[in-house]
């Protein structure tokens, strides 16, 4: 039972290059979540997906689209990177969307030159 | 708009000693709060919660207090240990009216010194 799995653990870009970061749970969670960690700003939600089949915006989806692939995936997409994105991404995942109980992946860090 | 405040960055306690984390939080609608502890290179954890039906919670050397008309709470670890040293994040949301949304504070920085 690996919980929440995230790849890759760190990845390098240059400005307007895109990436999907992937992440998958095998707890059978019905929702799935996308934050991004700052220095001094905590964890902001970015987007996240209720159940198999629907996507909502969170706090910062500006520059981000989201995949829910099946109930396990949950992909972020960024289409044109901006050093603005550069970050700690997490995924999260939790048995339904009002369990205030959410499980978190180890995180991917991003670097956009 | 930060909702939600933890104002000290960072913490350093002798091991042993009782370690208190501060947060502040600003919406009413708050009604359900919880800890989350984070070693660096892992992604957070769940820790321990508290309703805003209750003004204390424990679960071993950890205990939550809520003050609902000052808007705070605290966590307290008893005795602290060095691998208490991690970041601790405050989070809150409003699960009574359906909102699914963890607000988290900016983190805490304990250190533990042995």
């Amino acid at each position: 039972n690996a919980g929440v799995t995230q790849t890759p653990k760190f990845q390098v870009l240059k400005t307007g290059q895109s990436m999907t970061l992937q992440c998958a749970q095998d707890m059978n969670h019905n929702s799935m979540y996308w934050y991004r960690q700052d220095p001094g700003m905590g964890l902001r939600l970015i987007y996240y997906s209720a159940s198999e089949g629907t996507t909502d915006k969170g706090e910062v989806p500006n520059g981000y689209n989201v995949s829910r692939l099946n109930k396990r995936e949950f992909s972020l997409r960024l289409e044109s990177a901006a050093p603005s994105q550069t970050s700690v991404y997490f995924c999260a995942s939790s048995e339904v969307i009002n369990q205030e109980t959410q499980y978190f992946g180890p995180g991917t860090r991003l670097l956009v030159l | 708009d930060q909702q939600v405040k933890q104002n000290s960055p960072s913490l350093s306690v002798q091991e042993g000693r009782i370690s208190i984390l501060n947060c502040d939080y600003t919406n009413s609608m708050f009604d359900y709060f919880l800890w989350y502890k984070k070693y660096p290179a892992e992604g957070p954890t769940f820790l321990i919660s508290i309703s805003s039906i209750k003004d204390k919670n424990e679960d071993g050397r950890f205990t939550v207090f809520l003050n609902k008309s000052a808007k705070h709470l605290s966590l307290h670890i008893v005795p602290s240990q060095p691998g208490d040293s991690a970041v601790y994040f405050c989070a809150a949301s409003h699960l009574n009216f359906g909102n699914e949304k963890l607000t988290f504070g900016t983190g805490t920085r304990l250190t533990i010194i042995p």
